[in-house]
């Protein structure tokens, strides 16, 4: 089981957009629409922002939102702000009642 | 609100067995509250997260491939815990620890635990 693949690290200044990538298989990301995305900072438990590919919890931001095509999701961030910050992590169900996370981004707002 | 907590040994050493506990707060971890996995999750140092495994109440046991052979999880509804070990521990198994609230039908983690650091050293 190996990690869905991410880009180490994106970066943007405050007001701009960056999207994300996570990028699989047909056996897992492009298979189901069970992809879910967190947000972690340093020395915190990551916090989950996205889910079913493109939902959002409540008492998350607008900002942020979900799509995928194929074998890839994607996480876009819009109106970056300095508190967006952070690693983000996909995730996807890979079948069989298993899950894989993406190896994960830096996201650095400039 | 619902809140988890880990707990266990920090150092184990190697070929030891890792045992760690995740206790449920604000909620019940019986079937009564809803369809959820219980899961475990970890992070080494500097590293990504990684899916070690999950268990749907006592019912339902899965563990990521990699790992299979040298996890159990199990669950004591009565104490409101579910529990981990991993067996035969080397350094590769130093990492942040976590346990989460999953959904069953859509496996997304909604709830986690602060989580708790475990190194392997003699």
């Amino acid at each position: 089981q190996s990690a869905l693949t991410q880009p180490a690290s994106v970066s943007g200044s405050p007001g701009q957009s960056i999207t994300i990538s996570c990028t699989g298989s047909s056996s897992d990301v492009g298979g189901y629409n069970l992809v879910s995305w967190y947000q972690q900072h340093p020395g915190k438990a990551p916090k989950f922002i996205i889910y079913e590919v493109s939902k959002r919890p409540s008492g998350v931001s607008n900002r942020f939102s979900g799509s995928k095509s194929g074998n890839t999701a994607s996480l876009t961030i819009s109106g970056l702000q300095a508190e967006d910050d952070a690693d983000y992590y996909c995730c996807s169900y890979a079948g069989s009642n298993t899950v894989m996370f993406g190896g994960g981004t830096k996201l650095t707002v400039l | 609100q619902l809140q988890l907590q880990e707990s266990g040994p920090g150092l184990v050493k190697p070929s030891e067995t890792l045992s760690l506990t995740c206790t449920v707060s604000g909620g019940s971890i019986n079937r009564g509250s809803g369809d959820y996995y219980w899961d475990w999750i970890r992070q080494p140092p500097g590293k990504g997260l990684e899916w070690i495994g999950h268990i749907y109440y006592s019912d339902y046991i899965y563990y990521n491939p990699s790992l299979k052979s040298r996890v159990t999880i199990s669950v004591d509804t009565s104490k409101n815990q579910f529990s981990l070990k991993l067996s035969s521990v080397t350094a590769a198994d130093t990492a942040v620890y976590y346990c989460a609230r999953a959904s069953y039908y859509y496996h997304y983690m909604d709830v986690w635990g602060k989580g708790t650091t475990v190194t392997v050293s003699s």
